[in-house]
């Protein structure tokens, strides 16, 4: 099953406009990262939070960590259609399977101009 | 990323047929995976491989076998190819080091009829 699971499945707002995409994990991580998917292509890393981090900041890009509620979320403000792909969370367990990252199913953000 | 590579990009083949997806990296990394993405299920990892003699199986290893030929070749072989293993495959790579950022090649699309 999937370790992460990402809310909503889709966005769709205007250029300009923030979007926020969540992310939920089951079990104790040792960081979490959040990877970006154009049509089709790999996945290119975005920003990696670790576990005993908070808040952290990459450009437009800001992502939050919740351990006890065992949630992130990526906030991308004042999108641009170029912004458009799918979002994937992803956990890093740490420990003896450290490396070894669970990804969630994703979230597909449009970006209208 | 133009530094890891995967051959081919698209194969069409028939059930019960063996083939072999490649990667190679020029990134020096140890690491090494190899996952599938279907429709709506993110990405699930196949095997990975932290060093040229070490090999994981990985969520679903079943009917794949992998290959580490040298630090840089990492390949991944369909034995007898059945039609729900048609997917989009990526391989990615990291350093055996840090936070374990990964980078991923550009996929191949396998379809088997």
């Amino acid at each position: 099953s999937q370790q992460g699971e990402e809310d909503p499945q889709a966005l769709s707002i205007q250029e300009g406009e923030n979007a926020t995409m969540n992310c939920s994990y089951k079990t104790s991580i040792n960081n979490l990262q959040w990877y970006r998917q154009n049509s089709g292509r790999g996945l290119v890393h975005l920003i990696l939070i670790r576990s005993n981090e908070r808040e952290k900041h990459s450009g437009r890009l800001r992502v939050t960590l919740d351990t006890s509620k065992k949630s992130s979320s990526l906030l991308i403000t004042a999108s641009r259609a170029a912004d458009t792909a799918s979002y994937f969370c992803a956990t890093d367990p740490g420990g003896t399977s450290y490396g070894k990252l669970t990804f969630g199913q994703g979230t597909i953000l449009t970006v209208h101009p | 990323d133009a530094d890891v590579t995967q051959t081919p990009r698209n194969r069409i083949t028939k059930t019960g047929k063996r083939i072999m997806l490649e990667c190679s990296q020029t990134k020096g990394h140890d690491r090494m995976y190899w996952y599938r993405q279907d429709p709506g299920l993110g990405l699930r990892l196949i095997y990975y491989s932290f060093d040229v003699k070490d090999i994981n199986k990985g969520e679903i290893s079943d009917g794949y076998s992998v290959s580490r030929q040298a630090q840089a070749k990492f390949s991944l072989s369909l034995e007898s190819a059945i039609p729900n293993q048609t997917a989009l495959y990526f391989c990615a790579t990291s350093v055996n080091r840090g936070m374990n950022e990964q980078f991923f090649g550009p996929g191949t699309r396998l379809t088997v009829l």
